[in-house]
């Protein structure tokens, strides 16, 4: 039983196209987040959730969206694709913010 | 906001060795302090963790070490084996703030 699965593993779009990952969590978790690991292997946070709100929004494109539909899902929905977004973007809950975090396997996102 | 690097980027030691990976923080009111450990083309797992009011904690052939006055604490594998063989991440974080993490060091262990 995954703990924290996030769809697609692989991705491959167009420059401009409009994408979406989704991820869910079985944990109960209240903070969920989305990091974001570039070629030199860097985890960069993108976002943090705690029970649907928004308490982190760290300085990324607003091309770059996250929803939470509820406690167990965000999902990040990205706007007008750019080759730089290439990379592999995790997500990961926690019960709060100050304990160990349970990771997805990736989204290996290609933009060609 | 919290800033942690991590040193050295690569490190390459022979089987049955000792590996030491040492990071920095800067936010003196971080309390939280994990290790990750991740695969090639794995997630990243946690592998050993320390709070503040601790200053050692070891789990077999690991240990991480706090010296919340200088702000730095070290990752320590001995009898290193060549499944040790990943990239490592320490982080950091406050009461319910986000994990930061440094910059992550390879570890490539010869047989």
């Amino acid at each position: 039983d995954t703990a924290v699965s996030q769809t697609p593993k692989y991705l491959v779009t167009q420059m401009g196209n409009d994408k979406s990952i989704k991820c869910e969590q079985n944990l109960g978790h209240d903070t969920m987040y989305w990091y974001k690991q570039d070629s030199k292997k860097f985890l960069k946070i993108m976002f943090s959730y705690n029970n649907k709100e928004l308490i982190i929004n760290e300085t990324v494109p607003n091309r770059f969206s996250p929803k939470s539909p509820d406690k167990a899902h965000l999902n990040l929905h990205i706007n007008s694709l750019e080759l730089g977004d290439s990379a592999v973007y995790f997500c990961a809950s926690s019960p709060d913010g100050n304990t160990e975090a349970f990771f997805g396997q990736g989204t290996r996102l290609t933009v060609v | 906001g919290e800033n942690v690097e991590q040193h050295p980027s690569t490190l390459s030691v022979q089987e049955g060795d000792s590996a030491v990976i040492k990071c920095t923080y800067s936010d003196s009111a971080s309390n939280y302090f994990p290790w990750y450990k991740q695969e090639l083309g794995k997630r990243p797992q946690l592998i050993i963790d320390i709070r503040s009011n601790v200053g050692e904690k070891k789990d077999q052939r690991i240990a991480v070490t706090l010296n919340k006055t200088a702000k730095h604490f070290s990752l320590h594998i001995t009898e290193t084996q060549p499944e040790d063989s990943a990239v490592y991440f320490c982080a950091a974080s406050k009461w319910t703030d986000k994990l930061i993490f440094g910059t992550g060091t390879r570890l490539q262990v010869f047989p």
